[in-house]
């Protein structure tokens, strides 16, 4: 139990479109859904924590204008890279919780390219 | 400036010995810890997890072991085997699973 999946692996996109991310839990409600990225032999950088229905939280440094996270669903939580510049290039990560646990459970992961 | 320290950026052991994982931590308001595994190109598995209530958990090869005055913990695995060569992440939250913050991971390899 306890599956995250993540929607594309890969994806490459020119500078200045946007590009959006999908992040699902297939076997359990996920109050809560975490969006982290990772830089080269780096550790993993919280973006925002989003509840179900709810507006994202994001952490300090993140522009919440160009990285736009929806969690539509107990279920479904989308990162929007907008207006994607090659410095976004990284790899994007989410993880989900349920309800009173503490466990958070990692998707695969999404790499960007940006061109 | 980190919060959560894993000085050992890589280790190398040899298969069936044991190998030791460390983190150091700063905030001393910190309650609840988990150790990550991670697979290049893939997100992180969730390995084991100590609470601060505890000072030693164990899960069939993997022990955590945490000293709260040291504000330390560590994560033993015996024996190594040559599929737990992967980067080792831990993590640390308060208020009892708000917000982890991660470590900067240590590479393990073991070796056959």
């Amino acid at each position: 139990g306890a599956v995250v999946s993540q929607h594309p692996s890969w994806v490459i996109c020119k500078s200045g479109t946007s590009v959006k991310i999908e992040c699902r839990s297939l076997d359990f409600q996920a109050t809560t859904m975490f969006w982290y990225r990772q830089f080269p032999k780096q550790s993993l950088m919280l973006m925002a924590t989003s509840n179900e229905g709810s507006k994202a939280t994001y952490e300090q440094g993140v522009e919440k204008d160009k990285f736009l996270i929806n969690h539509a669903s107990l279920t479904l939580s989308t990162l929007t890279v907008t207006s994607a510049h090659p410095e976004d290039s990284s790899f994007y990560i989410c993880s989900a919780r349920t309800g009173g646990y503490v466990v958070q459970y990692f998707g695969p992961g999404t790499r960007l390219t940006v061109t | 400036d980190q919060q959560v320290k894993q000085n050992s950026p890589s280790l190398s052991v040899q298969e069936g010995r044991i190998s030791i994982l460390n983190c150091d931590y700063t905030n001393s308001m910190f309650d609840y810890f988990l150790w990550y595994k991670k697979y290049p190109a893939e997100g992180p598995t969730f390995l084991i997890s100590i609470s601060s209530i505890k000072d030693k958990n164990e899960d069939g090869r993997f022990t955590v072991f945490l000293n709260k005055s040291a504000k330390h913990l560590s994560l033993h695995i015996v024996p190594s085997q040559p599929g737990d060569s992967a980067v080792y992440f831990c993590a640390a939250s308060y208020n009892y699973g708000q917000n982890f913050v991660f470590g900067p991971g240590t590479r393990l390899s073991v070796l056959p």
